[in-house]
């Protein structure tokens, strides 16, 4: 398998543009992760799915960001207007199951991550 | 709700020294406890786990950690270290207190190996 795939890997952008982020879990997995990575906060979570439906957005920051997962095999991520404070590392990540069940004894796996700079 | 904390932010050590990274976890539950790390540039990677079972688990590249629930840690180790472990290492717990399935990360550790 691929393992999961973003993409873009780096994303530079104007305050104000809307920025879409995507990501591609690995086959058959049923969780899907959303996390910002910044020098500040370190790792959050911002919303996870299961079985494409949104579980818990608690971690997301403001109206202007958005997920979705239209289906299995893809969702986004969408900041609208962006702005400086959204820099970060965005990471996806995938489970096939409940973490410490046998079928998800590993945790998650996750992306190599998008680079967003907003200027 | 569960939460990690990370001591140190940065551990600089010598190649072949041994290394200690701390971690300490706060849940009023039983926890699964992980550790991950990350390259620069990289996603980040499983090192090892804690699910249930021995308290001392071993992992990848040499590293063991210790799970200790009446000081509620599990700090990583690793006798000897070579330039290719500086990286970046997270501590990460998972509880079900909330009913949900959310891997909680700790701040982070850059651990770096000197000549």
């Amino acid at each position: 398998d691929a393992g999961v795939i973003q993409s873009p890997r780096h994303e530079v952008t104007e305050m104000g543009q809307e920025v879409t982020l995507r990501c591609k879990p690995i086959s058959g997995h049923d969780y899907l992760f959303w996390y910002r990575q910044t020098m500040m906060r370190g790792l959050e979570l911002l919303i996870y799915f299961n079985n494409n439906v949104p579980i818990d957005d608690s971690g997301m920051p403001e109206d202007r960001f958005s997920a979705k997962m239209p289906n299995a095999s893809f969702s986004t991520l969408k900041i609208q207007p962006s702005e400086p404070r959204d820099s970060a590392v965005y990471f996806c990540a995938s489970s096939p199951g409940f973490i410490g069940t046998a079928l998800s004894s590993g945790g998650y796996t996750f992306g190599s991550g998008t680079r967003l700079t907003v200027v | 709700a569960q939460s990690v904390t990370q001591l140190d932010s940065q551990v600089p050590v010598f190649e072949e020294a041994p290394v200690e990274l701390r971690c300490n976890y706060s849940s009023s539950v039983s926890v699964y406890l992980f550790w991950y790390v990350q390259y620069p540039n990289q996603g980040l990677q499983l090192l090892l786990k804690y699910l249930s079972g021995s308290t001392l688990v071993k992992g990848i590249n040499g590293f063991e950690a210790e799970f200790n629930k009446s000081q509620t840690s599990f700090h990583l180790r690793k006798p000897s270290v070579h330039i290719s472990d500086t990286a970046e290492y997270f501590c990460a717990v998972s509880d079900f207190a909330g009913g949900g399935n959310k891997l909680t990360f700790g701040t982070g550790t850059q651990l770096k190996v000197e000549l």
